[in-house]
């Protein structure tokens, strides 16, 4: 019940095209759902996040859409680049859990040119 | 501004010998420290984090141990290091948990 299902685990995309990364949680006391960009040998850094009270949030070119009652979340990366090529981690994460973010495997996605 | 230093980068070590990896957080106090494992494929693993000096929790059984001896110091440690402890392992930091994790550059370990 603790777990985040990522999917797909790697993916490619031409430049221009739409990136979509998805993510499926069991425990319902989620209430914050980061997303984390990782570049080859570098640590995480947090892209954007939303809480489920709002259904869509928009940063950019990246926009993170959530369906409460479907208990999923997903990054959408609009017209992607090729400086978007990295590793992307969802997660989750309920209030009174010190900070033990619950993340997904990964997905590593290639913008080609 | 807040930053967080980890060392050494990478790291090559026998079978059986030490370990002893090193996380300083700056430019805040009390922070929530945590040290992760990236292994191929596998996403990030939480080993262990820390609201305060001295304490520590463990999320995984292993060879491995933390430390927390200062407010912004964290310390990742083994007696003898197995095959299986490769990886990249990442420290990294919260305040007061608002959901923001600040991540280090990481630490490359081999074990041969």
């Amino acid at each position: 019940q603790q777990q985040v299902k990522q999917s797909p685990q790697s993916l490619i995309v031409q430049k221009g095209g739409i990136s979509i990364i998805n993510c499926a949680y069991e425990n319902t006391a989620f209430d914050y759902f980061p997303w984390y960009q990782q570049f080859p040998g570098k640590g995480p850094a947090l892209l954007i996040a939303i809480r489920p009270d709002v259904s869509e949030k928009k940063e950019g070119r990246f926009t993170i859409s959530f369906n409460k009652s479907a208990k999923q979340f997903s990054l959408h990366i609009m017209d992607s680049q090729p400086g978007d090529s990295a590793t992307y981690f969802c997660a989750a994460i309920y209030g009174g859990s010190q900070g033990n973010l619950i993340f997904g495997k990964g997905t590593k996605l290639s913008v080609k040119p | 501004s807040q930053t967080i230093h980890q060392w050494p980068a990478t790291l090559v070590q026998p079978v059986g010998s030490p370990l002893s990896l090193e996380c300083t957080v700056e430019g805040t106090s009390n922070p929530n420290l945590y040290w992760y494992r990236q292994a191929a494929g596998r996403g990030l693993q939480l080993l262990f984090y820390s609201v305060g000096i001295g304490q520590i929790s463990s999320e995984v059984p292993q060879n491995l141990s933390a430390s927390r001896p200062q407010d912004r110091q964290f310390i990742l440690s083994s007696k003898k290091l197995l095959l299986s402890d490769s990886g990249f392992y990442l420290c990294a930091w919260s305040s007061d948990w608002d959901g923001e994790l600040f991540f280090g550059e990481g630490s490359r370990l081999t074990v041969l």
